[in-house]
């Protein structure tokens, strides 16, 4: 099985909503990221975490919460989120992290829009 | 981090190869050079990683000098279904995943 998956696949909330997305991958991967992608712009790295442990946060406001509750599964909790916070949120994994830049297999996307 | 440039878009046509430039002029000694294809609303897809010299799999090569401050993605005979952002990565040293902005590749019939 090499598929990363996500849910919803749409999202639309108001801004004081709090939802959450999820990401599940069975490939034995140790490494998993989110990541936020506006229109016509590349994706930008937002959280990575290795062996379950968050090593990377890129100064992602606080509204934004990843949770890694086992190897398996990564959890976005949103709360209070603004309408400039919509957008197509990726999730990914690899192989391992911290070593060197591993492949990293991408989810479909969950489509995020706040109202 | 290194930082990388491309071409913002390109133009073919079906059956031609197709070459992607991408400058890295910072490339540090530990970095690979990583591409990925992405369609519209969907995730990015990993084409092809190298390290230096040639690298080829059966959708791509991937050329680098032996500076490596550059490298070239090469599509042989490209089909409409080609037609994609293609993004090229230098981890930076930092094993951050920074992508650049893209090159927008169309397929012409």
């Amino acid at each position: 099985d090499t598929e990363v998956t996500q849910t919803p696949k749409h999202l639309v909330m108001g801004m004081t909503n709090k939802k959450s997305l999820k990401c599940e991958q069975h490939m034995g991967h140790r490494a998993m990221y989110w990541y936020k992608q506006k229109a016509k712009k590349p994706p930008e790295l937002m959280f990575v975490y290795s062996y379950e442990k968050l090593s990377i946060n890129e100064s992602v406001p606080s509204r934004f919460s990843p949770e890694c509750p086992n190897s398996s599964l990564l959890n976005l909790h949103l709360h209070a989120l603004q309408p400039e916070d919509s957008a197509l949120y990726l999730c990914a994994s690899s192989q391992d992290w911290a070593r060197r830049l591993y492949e990293q297999f991408f989810g479909p996307g969950t489509r995020l829009t706040v109202l | 981090l290194a930082k990388t440039t491309q071409p913002i878009s390109m133009d073919s046509y079906e059956g031609q190869e197709v070459n992607i430039t991408c400058s890295h002029n910072n490339i540090a000694t530990n970095d690979y050079i990583t591409w990925y294809q992405q369609f519209p609303s969907q995730g990015p897809r990993f084409i092809i990683q190298g390290y230096k010299t040639k690298v080829t799999n059966e959708v791509a090569s991937l050329f680098i000098p032996a500076d490596r401050k550059s490298s070239t993605l090469s599509l042989p005979r490209v089909s409409l279904s080609d037609t994609a952002v293609y993004y090229c990565l230098v981890d930076g040293g930092s094993y951050i995943p920074t992508f650049g902005r893209g090159t927008s590749l169309i397929v012409h019939p």
